[in-house]
Parts: structure tokens; C-alpha cells; sequence
């Protein structure tokens, strides 16, 4: 396995367009996790999965903001209509329920920027 | 909402000196971590607390856990230009998600 992957690594858009990110976690990972990240500062929780139900969503998310995980492998997190304020970094992670201890795994994040 | 707050924000030293990164909140927490981000890439796991004054050694790196659960502190010993990056905390009283601290951001100059 070679971790949690996310596609695209950085994204430039025109504000009001749509973009939609991709993330794959490690295979035995039943929860998944997004985040978004301004520079220097700590990832704020927008909304997490367990297999392919969604438990919970911060209030961050917006109604522009819409996350699915079909099948229960990999996510996407899809912004309609996207503003200036929408850019940041998008960090999915993944961890195995009942092994919190464990930690998230990370990955590289997407770096969007709206122009 | 950032329920931890981490001091200082910023941080400059020279390589070989110590520093004490702290992390509170008023909220009780079950398990506490901490991470390292570099720049471009996703934070990394460093340690997991969970006991109430709890104390883990991690090469030059120690971490203690406050008695009451509510806060905790990164001790770096003579650091290193490899220790350069953000340190995150991060908090979770549920198991189900964590939260994440304000982040310090660390640079050691050699």
C-alpha cells in the first residue's frame, strides 16, 4: 500500500467554477477523513466517513460543499461554485475505527487556488 | 471552531537550544496527539496520549499530558534544523474525530 493519495496535488480555478478532488486511502482503512488547511495554520475538520455513510459534517461545509464515498474505498469532495475564500489546502486522511490511537494517516493534500 | 490553543505561534532558535511547545483547551479530551507537517506534504503522526499526566519520550522529543486531560506540551532537547516544520496537536474527546490545534511553526537555524 502506498498510503492515502489525492489527485489532483494542485488545482487553479476561476471563481464560480466547479471542482471536485479525488481521495484514496489505504485499503483496510474503514474511516476517511477531509480537511481543509490555510497557510500556517491547523486543519479545520470539514467531514468524515465510515465506510460509505457519512457521520458527520462540520458546519463549516457549506451547501457548496458536497463529499461522497460511494463504495466505500475513495472519496471526492466536490466545491459548486467556488469563491476566493475557498482556497486553501484539502487534506484527506484515513485510520481504522477503534484504532485511534493510531493516528490519521495523511495524505499530500490538494492545494486549491481560486482566481 | 479551534477548541486548542497552541503558544507560541511562532518559534526561531538556534540549532543545540531547547524549546516547550504547549497546547490547552478548556474542553476534556480522551486522547491527545501530535504531529509534524512540512511544507507541501500532510501532517505526521509523532505520539498518542491518552492517560491523564502521561509523559512519552520520543529520541530528543517529550510530550506530557496534562493531569486533568485539558492540555499538553512538546519538549524538543537541543534541537535540530530536521525539527523545522508545524507542530500540530490535536484533540479528540468522541474517538470519532480529531481536532486540531492553532499549530506552532518551528525553525531551527543551524
Amino acid at each position: 500500500d502506498t498510503g492515502v493519495s489525492q489527485d489532483p496535488r494542485h488545482k487553479i480555478t476561476k471563481r464560480g467554477q466547479n471542482v471536485t478532488f479525488r481521495c484514496d486511502p489505504i485499503s483496510e482503512h474503514n474511516r476517511l477523513y477531509w480537511y481543509r488547511q490555510t497557510l500556517g495554520q491547523g486543519p479545520e475538520f470539514l467531514t468524515y466517513f465510515q465506510n460509505e455513510a457519512q457521520l458527520e459534517k462540520s458546519r463549516l461545509l457549506s451547501d457548496r460543499f458536497s463529499a461522497e464515498r460511494p463504495k466505500g474505498s475513495f472519496s471526492t469532495l466536490e466545491i459548486q461554485r467556488t469563491e476566493q475564500g475557498d482556497s486553501a489546502m484539502y487534506l484527506c486522511a484515513s485510520s481504522l475505527s477503534g484504532r485511534e490511537v493510531a493516528g490519521y494517516t495523511f495524505g499530500s493534500g490538494t492545494r486549491l487556488t481560486v482566481v | 471552531t479551534q477548541l486548542l490553543e497552541q503558544s507560541p505561534q511562532f518559534l526561531s532558535i538556534q540549532e543545540g537550544e531547547n524549546l516547550t511547545v504547549y497546547c490547552n483547551s478548556s474542553s476534556v479530551f480522551s486522547s491527545l496527539q501530535w504531529y509534524r507537517q512540512e511544507p507541501g506534504e500532510g501532517p505526521v503522526l509523532l505520539v498518542t496520549v491518552v492517560t491523564g499526566g502521561e509523559v512519552k519520550k520520543l529520541k530528543r522529543l517529550t510530550f506530557q499530558f496534562g493531569d486533568a486531560r485539558k492540555d499538553s506540551s512538546l519538549h524538543i532537547t537541543a534541537a535540530q534544523p530536521g525539527d523545522t516544520g508545524l507542530y500540530l496537536c490535536a484533540g479528540t474527546n468522541t474517538g470519532n474525530q480529531f481536532y486540531f490545534g492553532t499549530g506552532t511553526s518551528l525553525t531551527v537555524i543551524p
